[in-house]
C-alpha cells in the first residue's frame, strides 16, 4: 500500500493561516493525492485532491510539489471549527480505494 | 441533508451476537465501501462494492461480511462479534469508473460496543 508520512500534530491560532505537510515518496507519475479530515464525532469530510498542478477550491488549497514527492495543505484563514483531524492519502491509480495513514491532529487555539 | 445515513449512530450487542449495521445513501453512488475505525486510530478499509461486484481486502476477519440488495442500501454484518470488533464502522460512497478518482463521501458512522 502506498505511504504517506505526516507529522503527528500540529497547532495553530484562529485567523492564521495552517500549512499541513505531507510526504509521499513512493508516489508513481498516475497517482492523485488526496486530503480528507475528520472532525469530532464525525465521518471523514473530503477537502481536495490533486495530480500535479496547485488546486484551489473554497475549503483549502493544496501545492504539490514539482518532484510530487511532498504536498502541503493550506488553509487560508483557520476558525476553530478546522480542528480535526487531517489525512493525506496517496491513492493508487486504478486501485480505486483509499489507504488512511495515520493523520495530523490540528489544534486550533482561539 | 445527509446523503450517507447510517443507522443507529451507537450499536450495543453481546459477545458472539450477530450485528447487522445498515447504511443508505440517496447520492446514486455506484461503489459503496465499509472502513472499520478504532479508537485513536484511522479508517481501515474492509471492503467495497463496485456496483453488484464485492471486494473484499485481504485482511478483513471471515467474522465479517456485506450485502448490497440494491444501489442505496449496503448491510455489514458480523457473524460473531468479539470484544475486539468494538469500533466506529463507517460508510462510503464514491461516484465514477473503476480506479477514478472522485471524492468519498462518508457517513457519521455507526459506534459499536459488545458486552
Amino acid at each position: 500500500d502506498a505511504k504517506t508520512t505526516q507529522p503527528n500534530s500540529m497547532e495553530s491560532n484562529e485567523e492564521e493561516p495552517v500549512h499541513l505537510p505531507c510526504n509521499h515518496s513512493t508516489i508513481s507519475g498516475t497517482d492523485y493525492i488526496h486530503w480528507y479530515r475528520q472532525l469530532p464525532s464525525q465521518g471523514p469530510e473530503y477537502v481536495i485532491h490533486g495530480l500535479t498542478s496547485n488546486v484551489n477550491n473554497r475549503m483549502a488549497s493544496l501545492a504539490i510539489a514539482e518532484d510530487r514527492k511532498s504536498s502541503t495543505l493550506i488553509l487560508h484563514r483557520a476558525t476553530l471549527r478546522d480542528a480535526a483531524v487531517y489525512y493525506c492519502i496517496h491513492s493508487i491509480q486504478g486501485a480505486q480505494k483509499l489507504v488512511f495513514g495515520q493523520g495530523t491532529r490540528l489544534t486550533i487555539n482561539p | 441533508d445527509a446523503m450517507v445515513i447510517q443507522n443507529p449512530r451507537y450499536q450495543v450487542t453481546q459477545f458472539g451476537k450477530p450485528v447487522t449495521l445498515s447504511c443508505s445513501q440517496t447520492l446514486n453512488h455506484n461503489v459503496m465501501y465499509w472502513y472499520q475505525q478504532k479508537s485513536s486510530q484511522a479508517p481501515k478499509l474492509l471492503f467495497h462494492y463496485y456496483d453488484k461486484d464485492f471486494n473484499n481486502e485481504a485482511d478483513t476477519p471471515d467474522n465479517f461480511q456485506s450485502r448490497r440488495p440494491n444501489t442505496s442500501f449496503c448491510f455489514l454484518d458480523i457473524r460473531s462479534p468479539g470484544l475486539g470488533d468494538a469500533a466506529m464502522y463507517l460508510c462510503a460512497t464514491r461516484d465514477g469508473p473503476p480506479g477514478g478518482n472522485q471524492p468519498q463521501h462518508f457517513g457519521d458512522g455507526t459506534r459499536l460496543s459488545i458486552l
